[in-house]
């Protein structure tokens, strides 16, 4: 167990729709981060935010937004879903960023959100 | 596009094998990062490294990173077969961009 935790397990929706995947870091991590995998793209980077800012920016679409609350929480939004967006979606904690971004980070994953677009 | 390409992309050895996988890329990495995924989980971090040249040992685990920093290898020794699963890497190439390599598989048969 990571310390990391991540809502809901599994997600089925359809195209079109909007659903939000939450993150809650290990206590006293600072950073989260987003990722995307599927089978075809491997593993991607989405978004960092350290301590409630935006830190850093991967591959992510305009269609998806994420925010880090004042409790560190975080969610991913991801709206006018497409068949495509169908993935594991893992959110990742680490204590601090350095010096703005991965150097050196242990980051721990959570046990990621299944999401299935029908 | 990967960025990173993961050598090879299966592998099945027995229990009691030496096995080595890669991880290359055509720039340079400031650091690069070894995680291993199991079925319904999330990647747990393995290593670091930093230095060109630098070799880590974890257990039966060794992980070189190459000279120029763009290339690192992990050989493991006398796989068990708790060492089934995907190993990634992920090199970080600027201040705010890492990315990972598509992995490989690994299964470890009794």
């Amino acid at each position: 167990d990571s310390g990391v935790t991540q809502t809901p397990k599994h997600l089925i929706t359809a195209t079109g729709q909007r659903v939000t995947l939450r993150c809650s870091p290990r206590s006293g991590d600072l950073s989260v981060y987003w990722y995307q995998q599927s089978l075809d793209q491997g593993l991607q980077f989405l978004i960092q935010y350290y301590n409630g800012e935006e830190r850093a920016k991967g591959n992510i679409l305009e269609r998806f937004s994420a925010q880090q609350f004042p409790d560190l929480h975080s969610e991913l939004n991801l709206s006018s879903l497409e068949l495509g967006d169908s993935a594991l979606y893992f959110c990742a904690s680490s204590v601090d960023d350095g010096s703005g971004g991965f150097y050196l980070n242990t980051q721990y994953f959570g046990p990621g959100t299944r999401l299935t677009v029908l | 596009t990967q960025l990173l390409e993961q050598s090879p992309q299966f592998l099945s050895i027995q229990e009691g094998e030496n096995l080595t996988v890669y991880c290359n890329s055509s720039s340079v990495f400031s650091s690069l990062q070894w995680y291993r995924q199991e079925p319904g989980e999330g990647p747990v971090l393995l290593v670091t490294v930093v230095t060109g040249g630098e070799v880590k040992k974890l257990k039966r685990l060794t992980f070189q990173f190459g000279d120029a920093r763009k290339d690192s290898s992990l050989h493991i020794t006398a796989a068990q077969t708790g060492d089934t699963g995907l190993y990634l890497c992920a090199g970080r190439y600027n201040n705010n961009d890492m990315r990972f390599g598509a992995g490989t598989r690994l299964t470890v048969k009794p």
